[in-house]
């Protein structure tokens, strides 16, 4: 079946300091790779996704790169800020069902 | 911009009681699906629909119905709260399957006591 490890967190980090979150995968065929942000009481929201192997997607400063090689998509940031704490998620689509990991915390002191 | 509308926010029920959360959403999406929310666990598909009159379980569908009459509604029931269906409860919706981007609701939490 499929499944998602994402590193576990909390992850405290201070403003521009570089941001990585590990994410390996477990999927039959080709599925497509997301990254979702939970801020604080809101819903989840699509930060970026990739759908073939080594496409990258990119927004707000984020990046992850899909390695099937290495069955990975991991997330980084060069410079957070204090308005990138939130709850960050991997996830892979696959027949109509979106899998996601665990959720990795991550707060950015001033 | 309505987007996806889930109600009740917050729900407090006793074990045994029963109850639905419901879901709309106002783009047309043929998709839409019901997640739970546990601390450590992520999110965990319990129901999910590809258009109208169609659903189908998904990892955790056990305690819980759901029905899809129009493009636009989603209901999720609980036929007997459990203790362990305490969580946040998300719909979403999505236009191309999960393969497009999923529209998030803002949540429901349910505590069953």
């Amino acid at each position: 079946g499929n499944s998602v490890t994402q590193m576990e967190g909390p992850v405290t980090l201070s403003e521009e300091a570089f941001l990585t979150i590990n994410c390996t995968y477990t999927a039959t065929g080709y599925p497509s790779l997301f990254w979702y942000v939970q801020y604080p009481g809101e819903g989840l929201q699509l930060l970026l996704k990739a759908t073939k192997a080594d496409d990258k997607g990119s927004n707000k400063g984020f990046e992850a790169t899909y390695r099937k090689e290495t069955t990975s998509f991991h997330l980084e940031k060069g410079s957070v800020q204090v308005s990138d704490s939130a709850v960050y998620f991997c996830a892979l689509s696959n027949d109509y069902k979106l899998s996601f990991g665990a959720g990795t915390t991550v707060t950015v002191r001033a | 911009n309505a987007g996806v509308t889930q109600t009740p926010k917050f729900q407090v029920l006793k074990t045994g009681q029963s109850m639905t959360l419901q879901c709309a959403q106002d783009m047309n999406h043929e998709y839409m699906s019901w997640y739970r929310q546990d601390p450590g666990m992520g999110l965990r598909l319990i129901h999910y629909s590809v258009g109208a009159g169609i659903t189908d379980q998904g990892e955790v569908p056990n305690g819980y119905n759901v029905s899809r009459s129009t493009t636009e509604d989603f209901p999720l029931r609980l036929l007997s709260a459990a203790p362990s269906q305490t969580s946040v409860y998300f719909c979403a919706s999505s236009s191309i399957a999960p393969t497009g981007e999923l529209f998030f609701g803002e949540g429901s939490r349910l505590t069953v006591l």
